[in-house]
């Protein structure tokens, strides 16, 4: 599986937009970019996936560089209940293989 | 969507010992896997759960340390076999669609503790 990076920690202040980068340089042309977060005391959940254009729900925003080599999730406007570790994840098969993610603290 | 959850939550365990930890959706999904998390680390992935048929285990994993069980659609279960304080982990499973592009659902975990 291709691999991505990502920073090990980040802050942020409560109700600003929060900005999360991850670098995947060998992704392949058929690997989806999934983002999951784990909340404290809690099993993944599913935040966004995209293959090559922007992508909005719910709860985030999923902006993905032209050549594909990086991607950023966007938190429109973090709350205390953002806090969390959010994986970026390259997935081509049905198997998630999760990194370190980045730890988001959010600052009140 | 789907709700998965599993039993149990937590236990603590002797040395030596096996546990079963059970992992029931609340609707088909095609796909079943079982992770696990080491204290303060990121999620590793144990096996892909076949419904009637053997898992599918990653490397460094095998069937006799993990047998896994995949009845149906939407139970299965994982047993942590012969256990050691280093089998000390949080347990998850998941399930969802095997496409690349449909999300995965996962349970709240199971919390080992081996003594």
């Amino acid at each position: 599986d291709a691999k991505t990076t990502q920073p090990n920690s980040m802050e942020s202040n409560e109700e600003e937009p929060v900005h999360l980068p991850c670098n995947h340089s060998t992704i392949s042309g058929t690997d989806y970019i999934h983002w999951y977060r784990q909340l404290p005391s809690q099993g993944p959940e599913y935040v966004i996936h995209g293959l090559t254009s922007n992508v909005n729900n719910r709860m985030a925003s999923l902006a993905i560089a032209e050549d594909r080599k990086s991607s950023t999730l966007i938190l429109h406007r973090a709350t205390l209940r953002d806090a969390a570790v959010y994986y970026c994840i390259l997935r081509g098969v049905a198997k998630l293989t999760f990194g370190t993610g980045t730890r988001l603290t959010i600052i009140p | 969507s789907a709700v998965i959850s599993q039993k149990p939550s937590r236990d603590i365990c002797q040395r030596g010992t096996s546990l079963t930890i059970q992992c029931q959706v609340d609707s088909q999904v095609t796909m079943m896997f079982w992770y696990r998390q080491q204290p303060g680390q990121s999620l590793t992935l144990i096996a892909t759960a076949n419904q009637g048929s053997e898992a599918t285990y990653e490397s460094g994993f095998v069937i006799d340390k993990f047998p896994i069980s995949r009845p149906n659609l939407t139970f299965s279960t994982l047993t942590v076999s012969n256990m050691s304080p280093e089998d000390s982990s949080i347990y998850l499973c998941s399930g969802g669609r095997g496409d690349s592009y449909n999300e995965q659902f996962f349970g709240p975990g199971t919390r080992l503790t081996v003594l």
